[in-house]
Order: structure tokens, then C-alpha cells, then sequence
């Protein structure tokens, strides 16, 4: 069973980069598939973040393109986010998940972690 | 960018048929998926591609998809049915995955 699990500071000063990490287990994060960030903040709705494939692929939400790096560690079976110049407005649960290709769901999801931006 | 319109909250009684909207242009040309979530909790696959049930999900859920409207429909509902749904696409002309606002379901 294909599991994933967010990990990474919980506390980001204002205009530091946020860096998370997506640990993948139960599949070979370099065989398939593509692997993305959303973002959810307090009592509000989902934000599509962007997301990295197999092939290296990368796509982001055009909204937080200047500020967002997604990137994959084979070796680690991992993928990660960086997030720049962040705001208080960043302030959010942090979700990974898997999908297969364009049109296809998010079918496997982390259970989140926390991060606050805060001085 | 394209824009999916969910109504904030659905109320429905015990044992009734809870309706959930999703609202955009001509999203019956694409396939939209629906997620569950409950407080605290990760989002969960419940019906993707308009109306397929993902393995687990009972059949008291169903999906529907045609002309500007998709729906979740969930039948006899019971409290545990209570949580936040979200539908979702892909803008292909934009590469990115669009959420709809979500609905909070209420079971009265």
C-alpha cells in the first residue's frame, strides 16, 4: 500500500524559504507516476500548489510560480517543496499526494503538516 | 483560470439524499473528482472520473456530470457522512489542478 508522509519545520520566519519534504513508501517514487503539494489555509478550501512527475516534469500553480521549486531524491524516495520570500499569508496545512496523470484524481494523500509563518 | 462555485454548506436530515453542487463552464467536457474531509484529517478520494467509486467508498455516494453542473449525491445519510467536500479538475489549458471552494455537509 502506497503511503506518504510530509515532514519539515513547523515554524518559518516572514521572507525565509519554507522547505518540506514528502517521504514515499510502498513504491519507487522513479517507476511512475507524478507527485504534488497542496496547501490548505486555516478554515479555508484546497490550493493546488504544483507538482513534480517521474519524468521531472514539473508544473506550478501560476499564482506561486516565482516563488516555488519542487524537486525529487531518488535515492531517498522522496520529493520536496521550497517555498521563498514567505508571508504570513503561507501560513497553511501542507498535503503531498500522488496522482497518475492529467485528468486523473489525487488518489493518495499525506495527512498534512502544520506550518506557521511567524517572527 | 478556471473557477469551480460549490454552495459554502449543505443541511440534510438523517436517512435523506444530500445534493452537492459544482458549478463552472461546460464542466460536463471535463472529469471532475470529489474528495471527503473531515476535521483534522486528509482529504479523501471518494468519487473520481464524474461517477466512479474508488475501492471502499459505499455505494450510497454516487457522482453525475453534464453541462455546467457536476453533483455529489449521497443517499440515506448518516452522521458519519458529515464533512467537508471538495470538488476538483485539471485546467489543461493552464496545466494545474483547480479545487472547488468546498461545501460543508451538515447531518441534522
Amino acid at each position: 500500500q502506497v503511503q506518504v508522509q510530509e515532514s519539515g519545520p513547523g515554524l518559518v520566519k516572514p521572507s525565509e524559504t519554507l522547505s518540506l519534504t514528502c517521504t514515499v513508501s510502498g513504491y519507487s517514487i522513479s517507476s511512475g507516476y507524478c507527485w504534488g503539494w497542496i496547501r490548505q489555509p486555516p478554515g479555508k478550501g484546497l490550493e493546488w500548489i504544483g507538482s513534480i512527475c517521474h519524468s521531472g516534469s514539473t508544473r506550478y500553480n501560476p499564482s506561486l510560480k516565482s516563488r516555488v521549486t519542487i524537486s525529487v531524491d531518488t535515492s531517498k524516495n522522496q520529493f520536496s517543496l521550497r517555498l521563498s520570500s514567505v508571508t504570513a499569508a503561507d501560513t497553511a496545512v501542507y498535503h503531498c499526494a500522488r496522482y497518475t496523470i492529467i485528468t486523473s484524481p489525487l488518489d493518495v494523500w499525506g495527512k498534512g503538516t502544520t506550518v506557521t509563518v511567524s517572527s | 483560470s478556471y473557477v469551480l462555485t460549490q454552495p459554502p454548506s449543505v443541511s440534510v436530515a438523517p436517512g435523506k439524499t444530500a445534493r452537492i453542487t459544482c458549478g463552472a463552464n461546460n464542466i460536463g467536457s471535463k472529469s471532475v473528482h470529489w474528495y471527503q474531509q473531515k476535521p483534522g484529517q486528509a482529504p479523501v478520494l471518494v468519487i473520481s472520473h464524474d461517477s466512479d467509486r474508488p475501492s471502499g467508498i459505499p455505494e450510497r455516494l454516487s457522482g453525475s456530470n453534464s453541462g455546467n453542473t457536476a453533483t455529489l449525491t449521497i443517499s440515506g445519510v448518516e452522521a458519519g457522512d458529515e464533512a467537508d467536500y471538495y470538488c476538483q479538475v485539471w485546467d489543461t489549458g493552464n496545466d494545474l489542478v483547480v479545487f472547488g471552494g468546498g461545501t460543508k455537509l451538515t447531518v441534522l
